[in-house]
C-alpha cells in the first residue's frame, strides 16, 4: 500500500467506447502524474498537475483527457482509443519542489479491442 | 532532456549471487529514484538517492552525482528479486525521467 489507489485495475474496452481512469492520493501530496508504460518501453510521462493545475502535456493526443478536480484525485478520461494505446497507465504523486520521493499507484492495464 | 541509461538490460542470476545495476545520466538532477516493479506492474520504491549511499537490508545504493552515475547493489538475491529495476531522475522543478530499466530473473 503505497497511498496512492487506481480503478480500475484492469479495464478493456472497444475503440468507439468512452471510459475513465481514477486515481486518489492519500498522502497529502500537492502533485499528481500520469505516465503509460508500454511493452518493451520505458515510462512515458503523459500529464502533470500541480496545485490541481495542469503543469507539463507531454505531447499526448487529445483522445486523453485528464483532469484532476482537487489535489487528492486525478482522472484520465479515454474516447476513440486505438489498439496501440493498450499499456500500464500509472498514476503517482508527490510533493513537487521538495525533492520528495514520488509514488505510484498499482497501475490500470487497458486494453483497447 | 535529460537521458537515462541503465545497464545491463538483462541479469540472470542463481538464488544467492550479488549483482550491480548502473544508471548513468546526462546532466546533473537533484532526484534520483530506483525503482522495482514486480510482475503485477506495481512501482515499488526502493530508494531516493540524489547523492551519497544508502543501504535498506540487502539492497544497498550509491549515487555519484558529480560523475552523473548511481549503482544499486543487490546482494544474496532470492527469488523474490526478479523483476524490472528503474532508475529515474529528475530536476527541480520536473518530472521524474525513467531510464528503461534492467529486467533482473533469479532462478532457485
Amino acid at each position: 500500500e503505497t497511498g496512492v489507489t487506481q480503478t480500475p485495475r484492469h479495464l478493456v474496452m472497444g475503440m468507439t467506447n468512452k471510459k475513465s481512469l481514477k486515481c486518489e492520493q492519500h498522502l497529502g501530496h500537492n502533485a499528481m502524474y500520469w505516465y503509460k508504460q508500454s511493452a518493451k518501453k520505458p515510462l512515458e510521462l503523459m500529464f502533470v498537475y500541480s496545485l490541481e493545475e495542469r503543469v507539463e502535456n507531454n505531447s499526448v493526443p487529445s483522445r486523453f483527457s485528464p483532469e484532476c478536480p482537487n489535489s487528492s484525485h486525478l482522472f484520465l478520461h479515454l474516447h476513440t482509443l486505438q489498439p496501440e494505446d493498450s499499456a500500464l497507465y500509472l498514476c503517482a504523486s508527490s510533493q513537487r519542489n521538495s525533492g520528495n520521493t514520488i509514488y505510484f499507484g498499482e497501475g490500470s492495464w487497458l486494453t483497447v479491442v | 532532456g535529460i537521458q537515462v541509461e541503465q545497464s545491463p538490460p538483462d541479469l540472470i542470476l542463481q538464488e544467492g549471487a550479488n549483482s550491480t545495476l548502473r544508471c548513468n545520466f546526462s546532466d546533473s538532477v537533484n532526484n534520483l529514484q530506483w525503482f522495482h516493479q514486480n510482475p503485477w506492474g506495481q512501482l515499488i520504491n526502493l530508494f531516493y538517492i540524489p547523492s551519497g549511499t544508502k543501504q535498506n537490508g540487502r539492497l544497498s545504493a550509491t549515487t555519484v552525482a558529480t560523475e552523473r552515475y548511481s549503482l544499486l547493489y543487490i546482494s544474496s538475491s532470492q527469488t523474490t528479486d526478479s523483476g524490472v529495476y528503474f532508475c529515474a531522475v529528475g530536476q527541480a522543478g520536473t518530472a521524474l525521467i525513467f531510464g528503461k530499466g534492467t529486467t533482473l530473473s533469479v532462478s532457485s
